[in-house]
């Protein structure tokens, strides 16, 4: 069963307008979250993050948002730009065990039309 | 060159061949990571390795054999792969095998397997 997940597949904006790509989780052993981006023919590229510890963190047009007693997170861009299209990717980390693994959401396709 | 660079990008190969993909790391960081990106499925770490030592295994088939001859490079040796294995394979690496929460990935090598 995912423990990670995006629960819509894909996800249409207007240039301009604010795109918001949701996540949810259900480990509470989770202490990290991340989010990553991939354009088409590339490697996904680290984007924003933040600690359990936190419930908000900006980085210019994009900010996360951390609802731990929902084990919910949020990714909001403002404003969507067209460059902003990829798939987005929530990740989780796994403080159990030594090894701090990672685990991935499937990826919310964002297209941002003109 | 520089971050991640993976070959080859796209790799055909029968059931009884045997290849090898290629990762090179110009960004001196300490630990190399193999993961599988199959359709609808989220990413999958498949092995780590920290200094050129293999830290971690996730229960990977034997046709799958990794090489990490130093911290630079890694290979994944492929050989009597199944048609299951067609996927998307990425390279990874990190400052360390702990700091894996920050991962730059390289383009990935898109293998099919006939």
């Amino acid at each position: 069963d995912q423990q990670v997940k995006q629960n819509s597949p894909s996800l249409s904006v207007q240039e301009g307008r604010i795109s918001i790509l949701n996540c949810d989780y259900t480990n509470s052993m989770f202490d990290y979250f991340l989010w990553y981006k991939k354009y088409p023919a590339e490697g996904p590229t680290f984007l924003i993050s933040i600690s359990s510890i936190k419930d908000k963190n900006e980085d210019g047009r994009f900010t996360v948002f951390l609802n731990k007693s929902a084990k919910h997170l949020s990714l909001h861009i403002v404003p969507s730009q067209p460059g902003d299209s990829a798939v987005y990717f929530c990740a989780a980390r796994d403080v159990a065990g030594n090894n701090r693994k990672l685990i991935w959401g499937l990826g919310t396709s964002l297209a941002v039309n003109p | 060159e520089t971050g991640v660079t993976q070959t080859p990008r796209h790799l055909v190969m029968g059931m009884t061949n045997k290849k090898s993909l290629k990762c090179e790391q110009h960004l001196g960081h300490n630990a190399m990571y193999w993961y599988k990106q199959s359709a609808k499925k989220p990413l999958e770490l498949m092995f780590v390795y920290s200094l050129e030592e293999r830290v971690e295994n996730n229960s990977v088939p034997s046709r799958f054999s990794p090489e990490c001859p130093n911290s630079s490079h890694l290979f994944l040796h492929l050989h009597t792969l199944q048609p299951e294995d067609s996927a998307l394979y990425l390279c990874a690496s990190s400052q360390g095998p702990y700091r894996r929460e920050k991962l730059f990935f390289g383009s990935g090598t898109q293998l099919s397997v006939l």
